[in-house]
């Protein structure tokens, strides 16, 4: 089947750790996308990627840092510079044409820091 | 930033009865599109509008677009139990730039 698929579904972290959280998509899209979700906030974009080996920050990327060595995935990393990584994470892929940029997302990962 | 932005907040309604969501934004789109989230769960899309369309119809959903008053309304008609969920509304302003910027979303729920 095709789809996103994002591991783990809940994290833990401790203070000062560094995490990353996996997504891999099998529908040969070229966008990748990492939202965070607070509760009452809505998605906000923290990173996005149009191709291999580029992306570019979103509107809160600060403490987190993402690569794009292959088309079918796009870890994101929670460093330890993001002072409040308790937040529900969801990775989405479109395919990027000029017409149409519906989105597919994961099931999220839940992170949560102890 | 948040683009869009959802009304109301929450939305409590009979079953069988209509649900209308309206999403307002602040600069030009390409698309607007609505994506429903169940609790817990990733973001699934519904319906998208482009820019210079006014009206698309999906099942039991009906999408307006008022580019001049830079808004959208999604109709669900004879809501079920099922349709209980978030509902976002998200925009990108056209090619070269991807980004979807979502709102914060209605929450619906719908009693049996």
């Amino acid at each position: 089947d095709g789809g996103i698929t994002q591991s783990p579904k809940y994290l833990f972290r401790k203070e000062g750790q560094n995490v990353t959280l996996s997504c891999e998509q099998n529908l040969n899209h070229d966008a990748m996308y990492w939202y965070r979700q607070d509760p009452g906030q809505g998605l906000r974009l923290i990173y996005y990627s149009q191709i291999v080996n580029d992306f570019q920050k979103g509107d809160i990327a600060e403490g987190y840092s993402v690569s794009r060595e292959k088309k079918e995935s796009f870890p994101l990393t929670v460093t330890s510079a993001q002072k409040n990584p308790t937040a529900f994470y969801l990775c989405a892929s479109s395919i990027s044409s000029g017409y149409s940029t519906e989105a597919f997302f994961g099931q999220g990962t839940r992170l949560t820091v102890v | 930033s948040q683009q869009g932005e959802e009304d109301p907040q929450a939305l409590s309604i009979q079953e069988g009865e209509n649900a209308t969501m309206n999403c307002s934004y602040k600069t030009s789109i390409n698309n607007l599109q609505w994506y429903r989230q169940n609790s817990g769960r990733g973001l699934v899309h519904l319906i998208l509008i482009r820019s210079n369309e006014r009206e698309k119809h999906s099942g039991r959903l009906r999408v307006t677009l008022d580019t001049s008053k830079k808004s959208s309304s999604l109709l669900i008609t004879a809501s079920r139990a099922a349709d209980t969920a978030s509902y976002f509304c998200a925009t990108d302003f056209g090619a070269g730039s991807y980004q979807l910027t979502f709102g914060k979303g209605t929450k619906l729920s719908v009693i049996p």
